[in-house]
């Protein structure tokens, strides 16, 4: 079953601009992942932000987690047409193990 | 190998056929994982290998889906029976180590077809 949700499903913004993408998720995590796919296929590992970690940044993203929200939110500054993707978050609901609880994405279109 | 492999790419099989789907992990990767993706999903868990043992199998939806990873190293997802509700993408993924602290590096996939 899913683990969380995406908010928003979709996202269509212009060059420059920023982009926002929220996930919330159900129970207490470890870790929490965000990935990027194309076309439907591979996914590319973005970051991830330990459970007693608020804010990361790497290069033009920064992701906040909020655990008390049970949240986290991806921002990709100065947006660009190859930013276009899928954007996932995926949690380990606590586990070690290494299985990962995917939501179902955010759809983001950045028009040139 | 430079990322991790999966082949075919595409398999379009007819419904009751059985299909078998192959990962080539990244070298010296000891953690295996299989994903299936429906079409605006997001990746739901089959199976974890660390090794040659399946550590969990839990995601597996029932017994006409099997994987096996003999030597450590490739992995073959094996789907016997097949039905038109098995028409997805599998993703296969891998990592360093074991847990999720550590990034998977997930392959293209292998988009199946049941027809």
């Amino acid at each position: 079953s899913q683990q969380g949700e995406e908010d928003p499903q979709a996202l269509s913004i212009q060059e420059g601009e920023n982009a926002t993408m929220n996930c919330s998720y159900k129970t207490s995590i470890n870790n929490l992942q965000w990935y990027r796919q194309n076309s439907g296929r591979g996914l590319v590992h973005l970051i991830l932000i330990r459970s007693n970690e608020r804010e990361k940044h790497s290069g033009r993203l920064r992701v906040t987690l909020d655990t008390s929200k049970k949240s986290s939110s991806l921002l990709i500054t100065a947006s660009r047409a190859a930013d276009t993707a899928s954007y996932f978050c995926a949690s380990d609901r606590g586990s070690t193990l290494g299985r990962l609880y995917f939501g179902r994405g955010t759809q983001l279109t950045v028009w040139p | 190998g430079a990322g991790v492999s999966q082949t075919p790419s595409n398999k379009v099989t007819e419904k009751g056929k059985y299909v078998e789907l192959r990962c080539d992990p990244i070298s010296g990767h000891t953690a295996l994982y299989w994903y299936r993706q429906s079409l605006g999903q997001g990746p739901e868990f089959l199976i974890y290998f660390q090794g040659t043992g399946a550590a969990d199998d839990s995601g597996l939806p029932n017994d006409r889906f099997f994987a096996v990873r003999p030597e450590g190293s490739v992995s073959t997802l094996k789907i016997q029976r097949t039905e038109r509700g098995d028409s997805a993408v599998y993703l296969c993924a891998s990592s360093r180590i074991p847990g999720a602290w550590t990034e998977a590096f997930f392959g293209q996939g292998t988009r199946l077809t049941v027809v």
